[in-house]
């Protein structure tokens, strides 16, 4: 299995808005609508930001959004604020019963 | 309060085993399936394996089929990943997480680390 490609890092500054790619292939994120990306802080386990390509997890708000176009995935940041700065990684369901990330994008609001 | 707790980890010799354990509590309705998703250290995320409760079905990561196994003690309500013939590029914080719509990893635990080493 392989691993979907990220961005190893993006920057902006407070409220400007950051788009994160992930780029897969026909097996995956340009077959199936199960995409979905994950937020995690230093020493914290991820935690659910998007499923199902574009819907937010419950308290998420709505400067976080995310969309998929062909085999690629992308995730906007907008509005961007210091606790922002974190790593965020997409995954999509693949063929055959399995599940990729991406390799993780960090993000920093300077 | 929903939770995963995730327990077992420790440092063991290359070729050695390890079993991992997960348990949930505080869920209304059971999963469909738990993943377990490993982190080497200062690296990505990786799927490891799913364990889904329908026909006690399992699918594994290339990177460790054959030598890594999922199941559930129904007694225990205690999900495991069992870990034989550990190498040192199995350093990493296991990570357990429920399955939804075999789609996304919902409620992560908060992980324990394995370190693999002689």
């Amino acid at each position: 299995q392989s691993t979907l490609t990220q961005p190893p890092s993006v920057s902006g500054s407070p409220g400007q808005s950051v788009t994160i790619s992930c780029s897969g292939s026909s097996t995956d994120i340009g077959t199936y609508y199960r995409v979905s990306w994950y937020q995690q802080t230093p020493g914290t386990a991820p935690k659910l930001l998007i499923y199902e390509v574009s819907y937010r997890a419950a308290g998420v708000p709505d400067r976080f959004s995310a969309s998929k176009s062909g085999n690629t995935a992308a995730l906007t940041i907008s509005g961007l604020r210091t606790q922002d700065e974190a790593d965020y990684y997409c995954s999509s369901y693949s063929n055959i019963n399995t599940w990729v990330f991406g390799g993780g994008t960090k993000l920093t609001v300077l | 309060q929903e939770q995963m707790v995730e327990s077992g980890g420790g440092v063991v010799q290359p070729g050695k085993s390890l079993r991992l354990s997960c348990a949930e509590s505080g869920f209304t309705f059971q999963s469909s399936g738990i993943h377990w998703v490993r982190q080497a250290p200062g690296k990505g995320l990786e799927w490891v394996a799913v364990f889904w409760h329908e026909r006690t079905k399992t699918k594994y990561a290339d990177s460790v089929k054959g030598r890594f196994s999922v199941f559930k003690d129904n007694s225990k309500n205690i999900f495991y990943l069992h870990m034989d013939g550990l190498r040192p590029e199995d350093t990493a914080v296991y990570y357990c997480a429920r399955d939804y719509g075999s789609s996304w990893f919902g409620h992560w635990g908060q992980g324990t680390l394995v370190t693999v080493a002689s």
